[in-house]
């Protein structure tokens, strides 16, 4: 079975410029969550989407949004771009009513 | 607020030479604890899930115990390749659904041939 697939790998952008970072979830998931890892805070939660819907969020400001298809593939937008959004966004699915969660190989993201 | 301690912030051994590593937590309803690996570059690799105080797994030269408070990922004879940085998480129960997992900062564990 094909593991969690993320797309671009690797991004440069400019601050105040936005971004839309793409993640296909394994076959048969249908929980798609988000996080941020970087250096200092190490991995956080952005947010979940199940069946379309965001279940949860973290405590990320508004410029961070996401959507989920009805395929469960997912996307995540970030807008205005600051220095400070430089990380490795990870994309990580789950199947229902299961608890773990399978991480794909992330996008790293440069913000300049 | 959910928090987790992982400790060593490092470790380097010899090949061969058992130890722990420790994850200490504090969370509102535990849902599950969760072991990973993180290679350089790579995504976090799920390991263990453990859900009750008392649980124990084990995989190949890893195994993953839990109390009330704590978790303890304790590595035997260990080779080069498992080489990495192990981290720890907790997920909380929520109503509505799966809450996001918490992390630790991890143990970056070097095994020296």
């Amino acid at each position: 079975k094909a593991g969690v697939t993320q797309t671009p790998r690797y991004l440069i952008k400019t601050r105040g410029q936005q971004v839309t970072l793409s993640c296909s979830p394994i076959s048969g998931h249908r929980s798609v969550s988000w996080y941020q890892q970087t250096p200092g805070q190490g991995l956080q939660f952005l947010f979940e989407y199940f069946s379309e819907t965001q279940r949860n969020k973290g405590n990320f400001p508004g410029r961070f949004s996401g959507r989920q298809f009805s395929n469960s593939r997912s996307e995540m937008n970030v807008s205005t771009l600051e220095l400070g959004d430089s990380a490795l966004y990870l994309c990580a699915s789950s199947q229902e009513a299961r608890t773990e969660q399978y991480f794909g190989p992330g996008t790293r993201l440069t913000v300049t | 607020e959910d928090q987790v301690t992982q400790s060593p912030e490092a470790l380097r051994l010899q090949e061969g030479e058992s130890s722990s590593l420790n994850c200490s937590y504090t969370v509102s309803g535990l849902r599950g604890l969760f072991w990973y690996r993180q290679d350089p570059g790579k995504g976090p690799e799920f390991l263990f899930t453990l859900y009750s105080a008392g649980e124990e797994k084990e995989k190949e030269r890893l195994k993953a115990t839990l109390t009330k408070k704590e978790s303890f990922l304790h590595i035997t004879a260990p080779k080069p390749e498992d080489s990495a940085t192990y981290l720890c998480a907790v997920q909380a129960y929520s109503g509505g659904g799966a809450d996001g997992l918490t992390f630790g900062k991890g143990t970056h564990l070097i095994i020296q041939p």
